[in-house]
């Protein structure tokens, strides 16, 4: 069965300072890569996703992710949060290449950003 | 479009009492999911729908039921609700060729 692993459940940032959150995942065949992100009280939205093509990806608000096939690893980055990047962030995969998982997506257990201002 | 839409928002039950939580989406997507959030588990797949008229097991089926009632709509069923059931609980609909899932905004759901 997939998982996906992020290593950093609670990260505390000054506002100004660069993030990089780590996600993993252990299937080694084709995959979607998906970052959420759930604000306090809030649904999940997306932040980004990555299919094919450039493996640096950008998604909204000044967030990117990177994807390194050899490393099984798509780990989002932000060079200066803001407090309002306070939120929970959930990395996940799927594949388009399961037929009967076709569209499941699998989700890390979150990391929660908490930024100071 | 109002995209996913979940009733209850909120919602308490006693042991043993049952329950339907509704999900709505309004996108015209074929596939739904019900997953339930936890404190430190991220989300949990409880069970999704392929199509109309097709629903399949998840990680955490156990406890729970479903039906695919249209294209539009699919609901999550507590026969006898247990403490453990204590969870936010999603809904997610997906658009078939980018796999993106559209999340509602929850049902916090307390059981006691």
């Amino acid at each position: 069965a997939q998982s996906v692993s992020q290593h950093n459940h609670h990260v505390i940032l000054s506002e100004a300072a660069s993030l990089e959150l780590g996600c993993n995942y252990s299937y080694g065949g084709t995959v979607n890569l998906f970052w959420y992100v759930q604000y306090p009280g809030q649904h999940l939205q997306l932040l980004l996703k990555y299919f094919s093509g450039d493996p640096l990806v950008k998604g909204i608000k000044g967030f990117e992710a990177e994807f390194i096939k050899s490393k099984f690893s798509f780990n989002l980055r932000k060079p200066s949060v803001q407090w309002s990047d306070t939120a929970e962030y959930f990395c996940a995969v799927t594949h388009p290449d399961r037929g009967s998982t076709l569209g499941r997506l699998y989700f890390g257990r979150g990391t929660q950003l908490t930024v100071w201002p | 479009n109002a995209g996913v839409t979940q009733t209850p928002k909120f919602q308490v039950l006693k042991t043993g009492q049952s329950m339907t939580l509704q999900c709505a989406q309004d996108m015209n997507h074929n596939s739904m999911y019900w997953y339930r959030q936890d404190p430190g588990m991220g989300l949990r797949l409880i069970y999704y729908s392929a199509s109309e008229g097709t629903t399949d097991k998840g990680e955490v089926p156990n406890g729970y039921n479903v039906s695919r009632l249209n294209k539009r709509e699919f609901s999550l069923r507590l026969e006898s609700a247990a403490p453990s059931q204590t969870s936010v609980y999603f809904c997610a609909s997906r658009w078939d060729p980018s796999y993106e899932q559209y999340f509602g905004p929850g049902t916090r759901l307390t059981v006691t």
